[in-house]
């Protein structure tokens, strides 16, 4: 099994606190992912990174912002949480860029933040 | 936004049957990846194909990317109850600029004894 640790797996806060999901690997890949699981929505992009401090915006990013200080650390904060972000959040990790061709993006298991 | 439609998205069987589920898309993917994830867990990759019109075998799993690169089958053959899971398709794009994958919203498969 590829070496991705979520923490913390497992989360209910209240409306407008903030909220800090972590992703540590140690495959030493290059791209971090996160992304959140919804009934009926599927797995849906929230921001990458392409490297230290290289991050980017997916398809959901509003209210979500990330960081990657080290290789192995991929932090996800929501500032200020609401209800509507109540999700199955999920880190993934691939050697490189999904767009090159045979490229395995290897998942977490998953961190189930609830928002009451 | 690459959107990809996958059908159905619920499937129930009895175990022994086959079946084939479906990952269609109107625009052309570089390359197409099959996951599956079981119950608290995160997706699995199973297959990725890369080439239109290919055809590939794991074990009784069958993955057919489509000639245009735009749609793709898996057929299982006498499916076992180990097989139930949420089956994901994922596309890439090479032209695009962007490092991620677009994934379907998935079919659901459950296969009873």
């Amino acid at each position: 099994d590829a070496g991705i640790t979520q923490s913390p797996r497992h989360k209910v806060t209240e409306t407008g606190t903030p909220v800090t999901l972590r992703c540590h690997q140690t495959e030493n890949h290059r791209y971090m992912y996160w992304y959140r699981q919804d009934p009926g929505h599927g797995l849906r992009l929230i921001h990458y990174s392409y490297g230290v401090k290289d991050t980017d915006k997916g398809e959901v990013s509003d209210g979500y912002s990330v960081s990657r200080s080290k290789t192995e650390d991929f932090l996800l904060t929501l500032e200020s949480a609401t209800s509507s972000q109540t999700s199955v959040y999920f880190c993934a990790i691939s050697e490189s860029g999904p767009s090159e061709m045979n490229t395995e993006a290897f998942f977490g298991q998953g961190t189930r933040l609830t928002v009451v | 936004t690459q959107l990809l439609e996958q059908s159905p998205q619920f499937l129930s069987i009895q175990e022994g049957e086959n079946l084939t589920v479906y990952c269609n898309s109107s625009s052309v993917f570089s390359s197409l990846q099959w996951y599956r994830q079981e119950p608290g867990e995160g997706p699995v990759l199973l297959v990725t194909v890369v080439t239109g019109g290919e055809v590939k075998k794991l074990k009784r799993l069958t993955f057919q990317f489509g000639d245009a690169r735009k749609d793709s089958s898996l057929h299982i053959t006498a499916a076992q109850p180990g097989d139930t899971g949420l089956y994901l398709c994922a596309g890439a794009d090479s032209n695009s600029g962007y490092s991620t994958l677009t994934f379907g919203k998935g079919t659901m498969l459950l296969v009873s004894p």
